[in-house]
């Protein structure tokens, strides 16, 4: 066990739509970073969040955002959806401000738009 | 940009058997941070090794042990006496080792064991 939580566990939408995935993880944990998995492919990341503030972005569009809470939550949102946007979205949990520290990873959201 | 490759879509290994997953990667950086991650069925990510380049020393931890060739830039996972439980999708991935904690990570090799 990781400590880290996601859910829901599947969730099915239609384009155009918009979804909110959740993460929890447990106390101390203030960074969580979001990834995008594709069938097949390695994650892609999304952004990142440190102490509530967004603090790193990947090459994803102003449609994907996100929120960190004080209690450790985090939320990402996705407007619009696309039906490329169908995928496994991974949520990654770590303490801040000493780089050497593990991320964990939650069990991840699987998400298909149609 | 760095990217992260991994060459071998997927690796078969008799269990008990030893098995080699490569890994290259392109970076400019000279303090990065390298990592080999499992990803079984359930999906969830478990860190199974992690190098610091700044180290020369291979890292192990149990029957994982890496080979970090950082002038080759390689950096490939050995499984020794691979279990069933072993069985799953492995990923290679890079941290550029400050405060942007994002990992870049290669397209995966799927391990089969058999028995």
């Amino acid at each position: 066990e990781t400590g880290v939580t996601q859910s829901p566990t599947h969730l099915i939408k239609t384009r155009g739509q918009q979804v909110t995935l959740r993460c929890s993880s447990q106390s101390g944990h203030n960074t969580v970073s979001w990834y995008q998995q594709a069938l097949g492919q390695g994650p892609q990341f999304i952004f990142q969040y440190y102490r509530e503030e967004e603090n790193g972005r990947g090459n994803f569009p102003p449609r994907f955002s996100g929120l960190q809470f004080p209690n450790y939550s985090s939320e990402l949102n996705v407007n619009a959806l696309e039906l490329d946007d169908s995928a496994l979205y991974l949520c990654a949990a770590k303490r801040g401000g000493a780089y050497q520290e593990t991320q964990y990873f939650g069990p991840g959201t699987r998400l298909l738009v149609l | 940009a760095q990217t992260v490759t991994q060459s071998q879509p997927e690796m078969s290994v008799q269990e008990a058997e030893t098995v080699t997953l490569s890994c290259t990667y392109d970076t400019s950086e000279s303090d990065y941070y390298l990592f080999w991650y499992k990803q079984p069925p359930s999906r969830q990510m478990i860190l199974v090794i992690r190098q610091e380049a700044y180290k020369q020393q291979n890292a192990t931890e149990n029957r994982f042990s890496v080979n970090f060739q950082k002038a080759a830039k390689s950096f490939s996972l050995k499984i020794s006496d691979s279990q069933l439980g072993d069985a799953a999708m492995y990923f290679c991935a890079y941290n550029r080792g400050d405060s942007n904690y994002q990992l870049i990570w290669g397209a995966g090799t799927k391990l089969i064991i058999k028995p």
